[in-house]
């Protein structure tokens, strides 16, 4: 079944420290991937997606992920981690089916960034 | 476990006819829900944020005389778009927050596909 998982539900770093947010992905034929973030109490806000082209996209905020096909993976990073960025990170993909495409999303890895 | 649905699923209308869509959180309730946009192979966007028992905070560029929201109660949250054109023809999601421990669940309706003709 095709599917966007996150293994994490929280990781925690210290202010300055990189980053990593997990993502893998199982979708059929090529696959769209997103990140998003969500503050407390706010909607979903677009970070960055990957449709086709260089495996590392960059987006908002600092922010980049990595596209890895052999591990199917599209991890979220960041060099240097700022208090602001503790949120709720999400994973999406659009998966393929019946000729249409439904947006899917990953249950989500709470960020805390340490002072 | 929690569930948010959305109704109608597909809907097809004719240009300048406004048409709803409820978005329901099945056995939680919500004081705020997410409505958002996606277009064909592209992203999710942000819309609004709907707040029960007082108005709709709407993002940048969303025209709150367009869609127009209403949270009556705990567990719903409607959206009309007004007088649709067809460029209003897209994906409509909504979602609903639910506190759990020490983080919010995010839950997604299934979307409601709006073609204006």
């Amino acid at each position: 079944a095709q599917s966007v998982a996150q293994p994490e539900d929280q990781v925690n770093v210290a202010e300055g420290n990189p980053l990593t947010v997990k993502c893998t992905y199982s979708v059929s034929g090529n696959p769209y991937l997103f990140w998003y973030v969500q503050y407390p109490n706010r909607g979903l806000q677009f970070l960055l997606k990957y449709i086709t082209g260089d495996n590392l996209v960059k987006g908002s905020y600092g922010f980049e992920a990595e596209f890895n096909k052999s591990q199917t993976s599209f991890h979220l990073k960041k060099p240097s981690a700022l208090v602001s960025d503790s949120a709720l990170y999400f994973c999406g993909g659009l998966l393929s089916g019946a000729g249409s495409y439904q947006l899917t999303f990953g249950k989500g890895t709470k960020l805390s960034v340490i002072p | 476990g929690a569930v948010v649905s959305q109704h109608p699923s597909w809907v097809i209308c004719k240009s300048g006819t406004s048409v709803k869509i409820e978005c329901r959180s099945l056995d939680f309730q919500a004081t705020t829900m997410f409505w958002y946009r996606q277009f064909p192979k592209q992203s999710l966007m942000l819309m609004a944020t709907s707040n029960e028992g007082s108005k709709a905070t709407y993002e940048q560029g969303v025209e709150k005389d367009k869609f127009l929201i209403n949270h009556a109660s705990l567990t719903l949250s409607t959206l009309t778009v007004t007088s649709a054109h067809p460029e209003d023809s897209s994906f409509y999601i909504c979602s609903a927050p639910r506190t759990s421990g020490f983080r919010d669940t995010q839950y997604f309706g299934p979307g409601t596909r709006l073609t204006v003709l």
